[in-house]
């Protein structure tokens, strides 16, 4: 059981835009920055969105983030095959000085 | 460019201590503003954060795992290691070494990853 609730599983067709939702509690995203992961099969997670919207350099800014509340969201527009991979949301929590939690994870299907 | 690269057996026993040892090169893992971290993937699952230590030897822990964890820092090194006593097969997982930055509140840097499995 995941302490940030994700959708297990999303889809979309080329060209479209789809969203992906986090949610949490007061103690972390409610009070902290919300960041995004990818995960393509058998690699490491590579970050895709950090303090909420910000993307690191090299990643298109086809993705993007957002958060409202206790509630976060990455968008994906312009659907490629190759977005098609594992996506995690995660933030720190309050509730124990440096401790982070992740969400489930969604695997994002192009169909 | 910064990396991290896991090391350690990928076989334990049960009720074993795991032992792992991440090597940071490209910078320094004394660098203040970030904590250098464990987590965890099942196989087939999701992200478990693990715990992380300061250069200082400062830590913070899952406390789901907090009694069988232990996290370390060799400056001299630039290593951070991960000891995980009492193991049983639900701890077979690939495990990530990974660099937090207290800033950003992100963990931006991680390992490519090693397959520790737990089995007799």
């Amino acid at each position: 059981q995941s302490v940030l609730t994700q959708p297990p599983s999303a889809s979309g067709t080329p060209g479209q835009r789809v969203t992906i939702s986090c949610s949490g509690s007061s103690s972390n995203i409610g009070s902290n920055t919300v960041n995004w992961y990818q995960q393509l099969p058998g690699t490491a997670p590579k970050l895709l969105i950090y303090s909420n919207n910000q993307r690191p350099s090299g990643v298109p800014d086809r993705f993007s983030g957002s958060k409202s509340g206790t509630s976060a969201s990455l968008a994906i527009s312009g659907l490629q095959s190759e977005d098609e991979a594992d996506y995690y949301c995660a933030a720190w929590d309050n509730s124990l000085n440096v401790y982070v939690v992740f969400g489930g994870g969604t695997k994002l299907t192009v169909l | 460019q910064l990396q991290l690269q896991e090391s350690g057996p990928g076989l334990v026993k049960p009720s074993e201590t795991l032992s792992l040892t991440c090597t940071v090169s490209g910078g320094s893992i004394s660098s203040s503003g970030y904590n250098w971290g464990w987590i965890r993937q099942p196989p087939g699952k999701g992200l478990e954060w693990i715990g992380s230590v300061y250069y200082t030897g400062s830590t913070n822990y899952n406390p789901s795992l907090k009694s069988r964890v232990t996290i370390s820092v060799d400056t001299s090194k630039n290593q951070l290691s991960l000891k995980l006593s009492s193991v049983t097969a639900a701890d077979t997982a690939v495990y990530f070494c990974a660099r937090l930055s207290e800033i950003l509140r992100v963990t931006d840097y991680w390992g490519q990853g090693t397959l520790v499995t737990v089995s007799a």
